[in-house]
């Protein structure tokens, strides 16, 4: 299992550029989210699925889109790069049913808006 | 709003016991107490989790108190690979959830040698 996986690893935007986050996953997880990480903070969710073409908006929605049209794939997408999203972007999954997993994640996209 | 308060940085020699703890005086019934990990520029980590009960696995032990207040991680024998930033977090499902975890700053571990 490669687990969680994001592309690309880095990245550096223009203002006003647009720009898609993958992540996949081989779990069969039925939970994805996606958090964000700005420098010396805690993670803040942006969005998250319960399954595949259901989404739904986390703390910090502003800015983002996202899709989740199959089991594995939750793609993060920004529309018009701002300075303010330039930080380090994290997707997890995980399993919550009759036996629930720990939250897994990829190890992150870096992202400078420049 | 912060549900738990733990403390920005903790030394420990290499070797030792490493004791981080959490507070989350206003944890709920169904509530779980998880521990996450995030080694410099890497994704978290998961660690160990628990609701009542005391838990222990390869990676680390989590004592609980009995009025589910605090709780404390131990890393029995600490080695270099351990200095990371330690989250405790608190939610209800045994991962993630509708809404997923809420990472606050944890608890910075610098193991010295």
């Amino acid at each position: 299992n490669a687990g969680v996986t994001q592309t690309p690893k880095f990245r550096i935007l223009k203002i006003g550029q647009s720009m898609t986050l993958q992540c996949t996953q081989d779990m069969n997880h039925n939970y994805m989210y996606w958090y964000r990480q700005d420098p010396g903070m805690g993670l803040k969710l942006i969005y998250y699925s319960v399954g595949a073409g259901i989404t739904d908006k986390g703390e910090v929605p502003n800015g983002y889109n996202v899709s989740r049209s199959t089991t594995e794939d939750f793609p993060l997408r920004l529309e018009l790069a701002a300075p303010s999203q330039t930080s380090v972007y994290f997707c997890a999954s995980s399993y919550v049913g009759s036996n629930n997993s720990p939250l897994h994640f990829g190890n992150g996209t870096r992202l400078t808006v420049t | 709003d912060a549900k738990t308060t733990q403390p920005p940085s903790m030394d420990c020699a290499e070797g030792r016991a490493a004791n981080l703890p959490c507070n989350h005086s206003t944890i709920s019934g169904n509530e779980y107490v998880y521990w996450y990990r995030q080694i410099h520029s890497q994704g978290p980590q998961y660690i160990i989790h628990g609701l009542k009960n005391n838990e222990t696995n390869e990676m680390a032990s989590l004592i609980i108190t009995e009025d589910r207040k605090s709780s404390t991680l131990i890393l029995p024998h600490a080695t270099l690979r351990d200095t990371a930033v330690y989250y405790c977090i608190v939610g209800t499902y045994s991962g993630g959830g509708a809404d997923g975890l809420t990472f606050g700053k944890g608890t910075h571990l610098i193991i010295q040698p």
